[in-house]
């Protein structure tokens, strides 16, 4: 079946460093989401990409389409303690039935 | 409301036990989602519904799980014989009619279900 698979599973990074997560589906995705989850909070929705090679950007925040569709990227430029959570991808199955999580990048940020 | 609500923020249970746990999601989302999470994991998909009906329900793990959404707003999963596997916090999600795989979750702060 369908696999999301992020990595790596850990980041810890001095404050103001960069952090990138990086998201690889087993199969092409018509689109794809990233979620942050804070601790003990609830997965929040970041952004929505669509296109091939398509990239967005959201303050310090950059995503990445890949061009096949299969894989994508978030980085944070120097990153703030605000930024301390849990990153996840997520792509639909080809009937867009569901949602498929991918396994997550825990960021630590270390003041 | 405002948001996605999911009742009880925090079960207890024994195992064998039976439990329903409920979300209540944003006024007019016609797309809800179950999922599971596990500490430490992405949230593992459950059932889907669009309306009354369950969409897809391929991700309940067996059937001892079963979803209902009766007038397509609020729904309950509930889960009998309770085994001490099944704990884990309980996510629903809900989003507007999806087109073409599009729009975003919202998500629930989640039930945690605690089985002794």
């Amino acid at each position: 079946g369908q696999q999301v698979m992020q990595i790596p599973q850990y980041q810890h990074v001095q404050e103001g460093e960069d952090f990138t997560t990086y998201c690889n589906s087993s199969t092409t995705l018509s689109n794809i989401q990233w979620y942050k989850q804070r601790p003990g909070g609830h997965p929040v929705f970041l952004i929505q990409l669509v296109k091939s090679g398509e990239v967005k950007k959201q303050k310090r925040l950059t995503f990445q389409f890949g061009e096949a569709k299969k894989n994508s990227s978030l980085h944070i430029t120097a990153t703030q303690t605000t930024d301390v959570g849990t990153y996840f991808c997520a792509g639909p199955t080809d009937t867009g039935n569901q949602f498929y999580f991918g396994t997550g990048t825990s960021l630590t940020v270390i003041p | 409301g405002a948001g996605v609500s999911q009742t009880p923020s925090n079960k207890v249970t024994e195992k064998g036990k039976y439990v329903e746990l409920r979300c209540d999601p944003i006024s007019g989302h016609t797309a809800l989602y179950w999922y599971r999470q596990s500490l430490g994991q992405g949230p593992e998909f459950l059932i889907y519904f669009q309306g009354t009906g369950a969409a897809d329900d391929s991700g309940l793990p067996n059937d001892r799980f079963f979803a209902v959404r009766p007038e397509g707003s609020v729904s309950t999963l509930k889960i009998q014989r309770t085994e001490r596997g099944d704990s884990a916090v309980y996510l629903c999600a809900s989003s507007l009619l999806r087109v073409r795989n599009t729009g975003e979750l919202f998500f629930g702060e989640g039930s945690r279900l605690t089985v002794l």
